[in-house]
């Protein structure tokens, strides 16, 4: 059983471009979680996506993130327009339910550099 | 203040020794969470509590919901687990529409020399 798959594990892009991160949660689990590791700063919460909805993405900035899990395919976190501040861990986690018994599995994570 | 505390924030030890990672938290919790962060970046999940104790290996965790503290002890440390171990509280979902996010500490960096 694969765990959460990440790609790509490593992106550079240029300021004002586009970054597109994708997740593909356990087999079985509906439940997706994205993550942003600053250099140097712990884990912030970012989103947490269900199958066609977002429940909670009171840690998304409010301009140039989005994300989306889609019935069919894997999770996605874009961010338009890259600035240098954006470069970090992306980490995506999911878990087969809601509740607080639910462990979080974690992918490998997205290292993001904006030159 | 941040919600989650942990100490100390780095850590080295030789190898054999009995290690202590403290955690505390101001916030009510439904569990608490503690995570192992390689050199390499990668994390991986090592206890979920809500109560208690629990052992995995040469791994213990506890938790004093009371005193909002839980410790995180490695006996007989070897250098592969150096590390940063992560101590995260996921609170308690009020309704059913209520957010499973996952509030973290800033880590402890271990380091276990041979």
């Amino acid at each position: 059983n694969a765990g959460v798959m990440q790609n790509p594990r490593h992106l550079v892009r240029r300021r004002g471009q586009e970054a597109r991160l994708r997740c593909s949660p356990m087999k079985g689990h509906s439940h997706v979680y994205w993550y942003r590791q600053l250099p140097e700063e712990g884990l912030k919460f970012m989103v947490y996506l269900q199958k066609e909805n977002i429940i909670d993405e009171s840690g998304m900035p409010k301009e140039r993130f989005s994300a989306e899990f889609p019935k069919e395919g894997p999770s996605i976190l874009r961010i338009q327009q890259v600035v240098r501040g954006d470069s970090a861990a992306y980490f995506c986690a999911s878990s087969p339910q809601r509740g607080w018994r639910e462990t979080q599995y974690f992918g490998p994570g997205t290292r993001l550099l904006v030159l | 203040k941040n919600e989650v505390e942990q100490s100390p924030q780095n850590l080295t030890a030789q190898e054999g020794e009995f290690i202590t990672i403290n955690c505390s938290y101001s916030v009510g919790i439904s569990a608490l969470h503690w995570l192992q962060q390689h050199p390499g970046g990668g994390i991986v999940s090592l206890f979920m509590l809500s109560s208690g104790k629990k052992k995995h290996g040469r791994l213990i965790a506890t938790i004093n919901i009371q005193e909002k503290h839980s410790s995180l002890h490695i006996t007989a440390s070897h250098p592969r687990d150096s590390a940063v171990y992560i101590c995260a509280v996921k609170s308690p979902t009020s309704t059913q529409g209520g957010s499973e996010k996952l509030v973290f500490g800033k880590g402890t960096k271990l380091t276990v020399n041979p």
